[in-house]
């Protein structure tokens, strides 16, 4: 099984409505994060959280919310999608303890916002 | 001015030459340096990390890391088709409290 999961993989929406994407891992790592990607990008980070009572925005949280419900599940919202929302987005996790606070990306979930 | 840049690409190289990939950075104080490969609709998978100035060789690729000129690099040698993806700098430094801060990436096709 993979470490690190993203549900669901493919989403289709429409502007205005609520949707929420889903992260888990059995990677025991305490750092996770979202990151969306759009065409010839690179990855820009939406939030992160060193550990479950721990969240931060990133450079580009506006729209977006989270929330870290355990130290395995961290959830991406979109209250009210709007088209430029439409990207891939990637949930990632990461174990400083390591000592190289390697990122690992799950498979990701590509959102297009009608 | 971008924290991380890269050369936006596309490259392309034949089979077998070596490819090169460049990456410079903003904050003279990073510390960590990854290269991540990605290739096309999947997620990013880590290639090498490199912490001192120098080469660090591991198979056909090497990562060289020249801090005073704020300057990382990946080397792959004996490129293969299957090498043919986007290929992502990160940086991690103090100014940005531990995270990573990716470049946009360059996509590299090497030609049978």
């Amino acid at each position: 099984d993979a470490d690190v999961t993203q549900t669901p993989r493919n989403r289709i929406t429409k502007t205005g409505k609520r949707i929420m994407l889903e992260c888990s891992q059995t990677k025991g790592h305490d750092r996770m994060y979202w990151y969306r990607q759009d065409p010839g990008l690179g990855l820009r980070l939406i939030y992160y959280s060193f550990d479950v009572k721990d969240i931060n925005k990133g450079e580009i949280s506006d729209g977006y919310s989270v929330s870290r419900q355990a130290q395995a599940k961290f959830s991406l919202s979109l209250e009210s999608a709007i088209p430029n929302q439409t990207a891939l987005y990637f949930c990632a996790t990461s174990d400083v303890g390591q000592g190289t606070d390697t990122q690992y990306f799950g498979p990701g979930t590509r959102l297009t916002v009608l | 001015q971008k924290e991380v840049e890269q050369n936006s690409g596309p490259l392309s190289v034949p089979e077998g030459a070596i490819a090169s990939l460049n990456c410079t950075y903003s904050d003279r104080g990073s510390q960590s340096f990854f290269w991540y490969r990605q290739y096309s609709g999947k997620s990013p998978e880590l290639i090498m990390f490199i912490y001192s100035n120098g080469d660090k060789e591991d198979g056909r690729f090497t990562a060289q890391l020249n801090k005073a000129s704020q300057y990382v690099s990946l080397l792959i040698r004996d490129s293969q088709p299957s090498d043919s993806a986007t290929y992502l700098c990160a940086v991690i430094g103090p100014t940005n409290a531990g995270k990573s801060t990716f470049g946009d990436g360059t996509t590299l096709t090497v030609k049978p």
